[in-house]
């Protein structure tokens, strides 16, 4: 079955960077687009980028354009999101969501969700 | 960038009750509109697609409708497992967006 298993918590200073991963089972990689999403403590969905497993192209939300990094790893199935220079309000569950298909880019398949504590 | 605004922010229902959630996009999305639930602590759960469409196992209870720019989330008969928080997400260009949610509590 589909899968994304993401790493676990973490806990970031301020000014830090956090590299979070998707790793991928039950379909192949390449051939959906997986989108990033994260949710702060008692707050409503907000939708990162999107990257395409298969030649690395991303879009990024404007919010977050000058400090994220999404990628991906072929050889293990693995997507990675990096975002810099933490403040106490990048605090949030962070989700990696496997799309449908080509059109079809809502997410049908989430990972579990990373904790992401920034904190002095 | 299109907005998304949900109606109401919290709405109060009982159980057996007919409920529509409404999603307008500050500008036409045509029909690519998804429904998602998310329950407390949980990860959220893709409802409905292409603004109409439901997804495989979601119970006949949930429908959608709209295009353009106003979309409703309607459950026909409130069941207890239905309390929770619904988003409307846009997928017609980047960036893509959320609504800022729907909580539906129990009266």
């Amino acid at each position: 079955q589909v899968q994304l298993v993401q790493s676990g918590p973490e806990v970031k200073k301020p000014g830090a960077s956090v590299k979070v991963s998707c790793k991928a089972s039950g379909y192949t990689f390449t051939d959906y687009n997986v989108n990033w999403v994260r949710q702060a403590p008692g707050q409503g969905l907000e939708w990162m980028g999107i990257i395409n497993p298969s030649h690395g192209g991303t879009s990024y939300a404007q919010k977050f354009q000058d400090r994220v990094n999404m990628t991906s790893d072929m050889s293990t199935s693995t997507l990675y999101m990096e975002l810099s220079s933490l403040t106490s309000e990048d605090t949030a569950v962070y989700y990696c969501a496997r799309c449908d298909g080509d059109y079809a880019s809502y997410s049908v398949t989430w990972g579990q969700g990373t904790l992401v504590t920034v904190s002095s | 960038d299109i907005q998304m605004t949900q109606s109401p922010s919290t709405l109060s229902a009982s159980v057996g009750d007919r409920v529509t959630i409404t999603c307008r996009a500050s500008q036409s999305i045509s029909s690519w509109l998804a429904w998602y639930q998310q329950k407390p602590g949980k990860v959220p759960k893709l409802l409905i697609y292409k603004a109409s469409t439901s997804e495989s196992g979601v119970p006949s209870r949930f429908s959608g409708s709209g295009s353009g720019t106003e979309f409703t989330l309607t459950i026909s008969s409130l069941q207890p497992d239905d309390f929770a928080t619904y988003y409307c997400q846009h997928y017609i260009k980047y960036p893509y967006s959320f609504g800022q949610g729907t909580k539906l509590e129990i009266k």
